[in-house]
């Protein structure tokens, strides 16, 4: 059981572009959850989902930001046109259906320059 | 909302020291707390659980005890060894699928 893999674990981005953020969950976990952690500061809850669905997205910043975690294939946090307070490590967790434990995977770490 | 608040923000001990770090939160309702380990530009590492209907759990050196009723959590470390040293984060879920982080504890031990 390979964990929580998120990819890649690093990215830059110049201003106004786009940056794709990619998760896959543990084998047989249907729950996957974004956080961002910005500089000197704790981990924000961004989205939960589960397959096709967007349970709980409270966390997401209302523009530029978008999830999706399809029936096939990984759960993708896609940030158009970032900022450069985008700059920020971003991590996904996930759980399986029912339980209250979170893995974490080791973070996307998105620098724009 | 929840705010979740751990105090000291960081702590240095001689290696073999037992030590307790603290966490605080304002809303009693919780669904469970979870204790994470997190080393500088990792991931995020589960110590503990405790669903709210618990008191405490155990894991090897570790030990965590929670309070609904006041608001507190504190992670026990007996006998701290060098490779404990990391940030240590509090985390409060009221639902179970969200999450309230505090910013943490950043633990050195010294050799």
């Amino acid at each position: 059981n390979a964990g929580v893999m998120q990819n890649p674990r690093h990215l830059v981005r110049r201003r106004g572009q786009e940056a794709r953020l990619r998760c896959s969950p543990m084998k047989g976990h249907s729950h996957v959850y974004w956080y961002r952690q910005l500089p000197e500061e704790g981990l924000k809850f961004m989205v939960y989902l589960q397959k096709e669905n967007i349970i709980d997205e409270s966390g997401m910043p209302k523009e530029r930001f978008s999830a999706e975690f399809p029936k096939e294939g990984p759960s993708i946090l896609r940030i158009q046109q970032v900022v450069r307070g985008d700059s920020a490590a971003y991590f996904c967790a996930s759980s399986p259906q029912g339980q209250p434990s979170y893995t974490f995977g080791s973070g996307t770490r998105l620098t724009v320059v | 909302k929840q705010e979740v608040t751990q105090i000291p923000a960081a702590l240095s001990v001689p290696e073999g020291e037992n030590l307790v770090l603290n966490c605080s939160f304002t809303d009693s309702a919780i669904y469970n707390l979870q204790w994470f380990r997190q080393d500088p530009g990792k991931g995020l590492t589960s110590l503990l659980l405790i669903q709210s209907s618990q008191r405490e759990q155990t894991s090897g050196r570790l030990n965590a005890s929670l309070d609904k009723s006041s608001g507190r959590s504190t992670l026990y470390i007996a006998a701290s060894q060098p490779g404990d040293s990391a940030t240590y984060l509090c985390a409060v879920s009221s639902t179970g699928n969200q999450f309230y982080f505090g910013t943490g504890t950043s633990l050195t031990v010294i050799p």
